[in-house]
């Protein structure tokens, strides 16, 4: 079983939607939580850190749910710059996992 | 602060060459990291450390050596190249502890013939 899954998407939205990713982990004792945006042919970059109590930044909601060791990520009035793959990522002990990736395309 | 800087960019190499891929990073960060991305799989941990003289493996270790002599720096040597080591490699440092981001260098694109 992997350790993190997401569902690849894609994801093609028009602007001004909100639209949802979810991520699940296998770990149980995985202890920090994490999505990450990545550009095309770019290196990845922390969009944000996920709590239990939940945490928003912006149009950005994370949300962790331990109990079910599921993440999401919701994103409000999508912007076309939005358009980008989204990785969530897990640290277990010493190890950093990621998912698959979930593309998104924002359409005008 | 340059961050994290990885050499080179491209590189192509034919099957059972050897070559290093750099990694400097300038944050004094005592994490650093190795990861392979391929279509439809993800990043992969190949390698990592928790500081200098330390070393250990990820999930992908085969075919890849690695050493941590310096804070600063954590190459990755391939010492055999094969066509499936045709990836391109992230390095990634951070400081130590939890819910610590992780900063990525800007990838090395390999293509091994």
């Amino acid at each position: 079983r992997k350790e993190v899954e997401q569902d690849p998407g894609p994801f093609n939205v028009p602007e001004g939607a909100t639209v949802a990713f979810n991520c699940t982990y296998s770990n149980s004792a995985s202890q920090s939580f994490f999505w990450y945006r990545q550009d095309c042919r770019k290196e990845p970059k922390l969009l944000m850190s996920v709590y239990s109590s939940g945490n928003e930044d912006g149009r950005f909601t994370a949300q962790l749910n331990r109990a079910s060791q599921y993440i999401s990520l919701l994103i409000r009035d999508s912007k076309l710059s939005d358009s980008a793959t989204y990785l969530c990522v897990v640290h277990t002990g010493n190890q950093f996992y990621f998912g698959t990736g979930t593309s998104l395309t924002v359409i005008p | 602060n340059a961050g994290v800087t990885q050499t080179p960019k491209f590189q192509v190499l034919k099957t059972g060459q050897s070559m290093t891929l750099q990694c400097a990073q300038d944050m004094n960060h005592e994490y650093m990291s190795w990861y392979r991305q391929d279509p439809g799989m993800g990043l992969r941990l190949i390698h990592y450390s928790v500081g200098a003289g330390i070393t250990d493996q990820g999930e992908v270790p085969n075919g890849y050596n690695v050493s941590r002599s310096t804070t600063e720096d954590f190459p990755l040597r391939l010492l055999s190249a094969a066509p499936s080591q045709t990836s391109v490699y992230f390095c990634a440092s951070s400081t130590s502890g939890r819910g610590i981001e992780q900063f990525f260098g800007p990838g090395t694109r390999l293509t091994v013939l």
